[in-house]
């Protein structure tokens, strides 16, 4: 199986900040990667797929890069409804498989 | 408007069943795969099972394989996760999701907490 490895855990910030999360793969998965966003009691909100593909109204000031092992999501001046809880997901192959999540707070 | 609305969970003893059901509306769902995501309280998410159009290949998370099993009804939109043999580490929200690969759409979610 896949282990996705995401750090930090927890990241402060502030508003307007440039914030940078990694997902690393335990093997590679190519591009076949997409990023969530998910606030408490919601379900996730799909971002980005195709390891830098922006969804269709998703805020232009995401955006994400990498392939193979290493996988970045960077927020570009962070905004208030940013302050959430990011998960990466590879498809690759079965079983699919997620990141622990990175935790974006207020600093 | 895409919908995926899940019904089904509840409380449930350690060893018994449950059924979950997600309606779907807004696009063709017999012309995609289909997929039950789940999330334990205070935990990441968790991948359970995908279905394919016609129902024809299920894919399944290994700690489920044998307990559980996907199912749909195209013609009632319909997305069915049936889950027998119950275990404490089973409670969690579940959430039935649009997979395209990635998963593009997602219902709100169905408690089901396994507990004596």
């Amino acid at each position: 199986d896949i282990q996705m490895t995401q750090s930090p855990s927890t990241l402060p910030a502030s508003v307007g900040d440039r914030v940078t999360i990694t997902c690393r793969a335990s093997q590679s998965i190519n591009s076949w990667l997409a990023w969530y966003q998910q606030k408490p009691g919601k379900a996730p909100k799909f971002l980005i797929y195709q390891a830098s593909s922006l969804e269709t109204g998703v805020p232009s000031r995401f955006s994400g890069s990498g392939s193979g092992t290493e996988f970045t999501l960077t927020i570009d001046s962070l905004q208030p409804d940013d302050f959430a809880t990011y998960y990466c997901q590879h498809y690759n192959n079965y079983p699919l498989t997620f990141g622990g999540g990175t935790k974006v707070e207020i600093k | 408007e895409v919908q995926l609305v899940e019904s089904g969970g509840g409380l449930v003893q350690p060893g018994g069943s449950l059924r979950l059901s997600c309606v779907v509306s807004g696009f063709n769902f017999g012309s995609y795969y289909m997929a039950w995501v789940r999330q334990a309280p205070g935990k990441g998410l968790e991948w359970v099972a995908n279905i394919k159009e016609q129902g024809t290949e299920k894919y399944y998370l290994d700690s489920v394989m044998g307990r559980f099993t996907i199912s749909r009804d195209n013609a009632k939109n319909s997305l069915y996760l049936q889950m027998n043999s119950l275990r404490a580490e089973d409670t969690a929200v579940y959430y039935c999701a649009r997979y395209r690969g990635h998963f593009d759409y997602w219902g709100q979610g169905t408690l089901v907490t396994v507990s004596p």
